[in-house]
C-alpha cells in the first residue's frame, strides 16, 4: 500500500491554464505539506496543513491555493500557470510531535512542465 | 546567509570508500536533525533523524551533529553502487510546521 500518494505523476500543459495535483496519505498523519523542488534540487516548502486548518504558506504566489478536504487530502490547484511554475511537486505528511512524530514521508512527486 | 548551506557536489567515490556529507545552518532554533535520500525522479526517504549533538550509527550510516558549530554530517561506510543518490540534509523547530532543506549533494558511487 503507498503512503502517500500524488496524481499526476506527469502533467504537461500550457501557459495560462488551471491544473490541480491531488494528494493522499493512507498513515493517519496530522500534518501535510506541500514542496516545490527545481530543476536545482532544492526543496522548498510552500503550504503546511495541519488538521485540515493551513498554517505555513510560504510567500506562495496566491495562484497557487491548497485545499484540504479531510486530514488526509491536500490538493494543490494552480491557476493561470506560468513558464515558472515548471517543477516537480512534492506532498509529504507526518505525525504530531508529541504524538511522537517528526519523520516526514514523501510521495512520488509530480512532474509539472508549462510550455 | 542562507539558513541552510549544502556543497552539491558532485561527489564522485569508488565502491567501498567512507563519504562524508555536511551541512551547515544558522538559526539556532533548529532541534531536529535529518538526511534524507532522494533517487533519481523519486521523493526524498528519511534517513536518519536526530535531535541532540553527539553521534548517531544505523548500519553504514552515521549521523553527526554539532550544535556549537551548527554543523551536521553523514558518513557512509562501505558505500556501494546502490547509494548513489542527492543526499538532503533538513532541518525543523520543535513543532514540525517547517521544514528547511539543504540543496542536496550529489553522490556517485563507482563499481
Amino acid at each position: 500500500d503507498t503512503a502517500v500518494s500524488q496524481t499526476p505523476k506527469y502533467l504537461v500543459t500550457q501557459m495560462g491554464n488551471d491544473k490541480s495535483i491531488k494528494c493522499e496519505q493512507n498513515l493517519g498523519h496530522d500534518t501535510m505539506y506541500w514542496y516545490k523542488q527545481d530543476s536545482k534540487k532544492f526543496l522548498k516548502i510552500m503550504f503546511s496543513y495541519n488538521n485540515k486548518e493551513l498554517i505555513i504558506n510560504e510567500t506562495v504566489p496566491n495562484r497557487f491555493s491548497p485545499k484540504s478536504p479531510d486530514k488526509a487530502h491536500l490538493n494543490l490547484h494552480i491557476n493561470s500557470l506560468e513558464l515558472g511554475d515548471s517543477a516537480v511537486y512534492f506532498c509529504a505528511s507526518s505525525q504530531e510531535p508529541r504524538a511522537g512524530g517528526g519523520e516526514q514521508y514523501f510521495g512520488p512527486g509530480t512532474r509539472l512542465t508549462v510550455t | 546567509q542562507k539558513e541552510v548551506e549544502q556543497d552539491p557536489g558532485p561527489l564522485s567515490v569508488p565502491e567501498g570508500a567512507i563519504v562524508s556529507l555536511n551541512c551547515t545552518y544558522s538559526n539556532s532554533a533548529f532541534q531536529y536533525f535529518m538526511w534524507y535520500r532522494q533517487y533519481s525522479r523519486k521523493g526524498p526517504e528519511l534517513l536518519m533523524y536526530t535531535y541532540s549533538s553527539g553521534n548517531k550509527e544505523d548500519g553504514r550510516f552515521t549521523a553527526q551533529v554539532d550544535k556549537s558549530s551548527k554543523y551536521i554530517s553523514l558518513f557512509i561506510r562501505d558505500s556501494q553502487p546502490s547509494d548513489s543518490a542527492t543526499y538532503l540534509c533538513a532541518f525543523t523547530i520543535y513543532n514540525f510546521n517547517k521544514f528547511y532543506f539543504g540543496s542536496g549533494t550529489k553522490l556517485n558511487v563507482k563499481p
